[in-house]
């Protein structure tokens, strides 16, 4: 299985700072990468697929790049709706598998 | 409006069987590949499943070593996943989630409420 591993597992920051949250493959993975949002007690969210691509609905201070095998995500001006955890899924391979997930805590 | 109901969890033993359902509305079920992803208490996400349109591929997360079964009926707009010989280590949330397929790249943009299995004697 292509194993995931994101860095950091948790972070502490303040409404407006920028966040960038590593995701590492253990193989090349092309492109075909996504990143979830998810709150407490709520199914995850979409943000990003195929890396780098803004899902309809979620707002322009979040962006992803990267390719290969390492990926990130980046907030760029914290919100207070931002505080969740976020995990990358690779669908290179059938198998899919997440990364453990970073927390974004306030600070 | 898409809405994806996951139904069917509960309390089972060690070694017991569940059949966890999902019921899709708001979209043709028939159109989309969908999945299981679990999520246990305070840990991660983890894929379990994958069943095409037609049912023709299905994959499995190898740890679960073959006591999963995910179905469809499309006709009923429905998931399945049957699982057996369940452990302590599958006590999880399950979501459903549908899979969209857009330019060679796979997402799951809609995801269920979840249902929460819990395996304890």
């Amino acid at each position: 299985d292509i194993q995931m591993t994101q860095s950091p597992s948790s972070l502490s920051a303040s409404v407006g700072d920028r966040v960038t949250i590593a995701c590492r493959a253990s193989q090349s993975i092309s492109n075909y990468l996504n990143w979830y949002q998810q709150k407490p007690g709520k199914a995850p969210k979409l943000l990003i697929y195929a890396a780098s691509t803004l899902q309809s609905g979620v707002p322009s201070r979040f962006s992803g790049s990267g390719s290969g095998t390492e990926f990130t995500l980046t907030i760029s001006s914290l919100q207070p709706e931002d505080f969740a955890v976020y995990y990358c899924q690779q669908t290179y391979s059938v198998l899919w598998t997440f990364g453990q997930g970073s927390k974004v805590e306030i600070k | 409006e898409v809405h994806l109901v996951e139904s069917g969890g509960g309390l089972v033993k060690p070694g017991g069987s569940l059949r966890l359902s999902c019921a899709a509305s708001g979209f043709t079920l028939s159109n989309y590949t969908m999945s299981w992803v679990r999520q246990a208490p305070g840990k991660g996400l983890e894929w379990v499943s994958s069943i095409s349109i037609s049912s023709s591929y299905v994959y499995y997360a190898d740890s679960l070593k073959g006591r999963f079964t995910v179905s469809r009926d499309n006709a009923k707009n429905s998931l399945y996943l049957q699982m057996n010989s369940l452990r302590a280590e599958d006590t999880a949330i399950y979501y459903c989630a549908r899979l969209f397929h857009y330019g060679g790249y796979d997402y799951s943009d809609y995801w269920g409420q979840g249902t929460l299995v819990t395996v304890s004697s």
